[in-house]
């Protein structure tokens, strides 16, 4: 079966700039969710679709981060000005239901680096 | 949110030994506790799962077990083998929160 895609999977930007990452979810699956990780912690999620909804967006940095899912399928994640404090690899993942006891796939992330 | 704590940060083990990693987590209604495995620069990989009517379950070497009065649960390698060597995190889904959330990982070496 297809993994979960994401591109660019290098990001070098300078403070202020803008950035966009992108993910195709595994075909079928009505969940995506985005995750920071950050160098030496665990991934933290940002924001989860279901479908072309948002579940949960409590810790995406809404003046600077916006997502969307349009159609259910792919979804891009936007920054807008960049900090060097995003400097970050940025995960997808998606799950087939999003009932919480399921098993997420993650794709190879967005490895971005703030200067 | 789930608060997960995770120790050790880091953990070098001999080839052969076993390796024990330990969370424990704060909402006693969490009910999935997943492990993942990501080696350097690739993507986190689910490598076992256990939900909380179980107490513990075994994949060949790799086993989990949940102490739900406790709140917590632990990884444990057996017969580590130098292809281990990985970052590991595990993951509660927050009965309340219906969210995944992640320990910080630990970092584990197998010498050879």
């Amino acid at each position: 079966e297809a993994g979960v895609a994401q591109s660019p999977r290098y990001k070098i930007i300078e403070k202020r700039q803008s950035v966009a990452f992108w993910c195709n979810p595994i075909s079928g699956h009505a969940t995506l969710y985005w995750y920071q990780q950050i160098l030496g912690q665990g991934p933290k999620l940002l924001i989860q679709f279901q479908n072309n909804g948002v579940v949960d967006d409590s810790q995406l940095p809404k003046d600077r981060f916006s997502a969307e899912r349009l159609k259910g399928v792919d979804s891009t994640l936007k920054i807008q000005p960049a900090k060097l404090e995003d400097s970050a690899v940025y995960l997808c993942a998606s799950s087939l239901v999003g009932t919480g006891n399921e098993k997420l796939f993650f794709g190879s992330g967005t490895q971005l680096s703030v200067l | 949110g789930e608060n997960v704590e995770q120790h050790p940060s880091t953990l070098s083990v001999q080839e052969g030994d076993s390796a024990v990693i330990k969370c424990t987590y704060s909402d006693s209604a969490s009910n999935y506790f997943p492990w993942y495995k990501q080696e350097l620069g690739k993507r986190p990989q689910l490598i076992i799962d256990i939900r909380s009517n179980v107490g513990e379950k075994k994949d060949q070497r790799i086993a989990v077990t949940l102490n739900k009065t406790a709140k917590h649960f632990s990884l444990h390698i057996t017969e580590t083998q130098p292809e281990d060597s990985a970052v590991y995190f595990c993951a509660v889904w927050g009965f309340n929160d219906y969210k995944l959330s992640f320990g910080a990982g630990t970092t584990v070496t197998v010498r050879a």
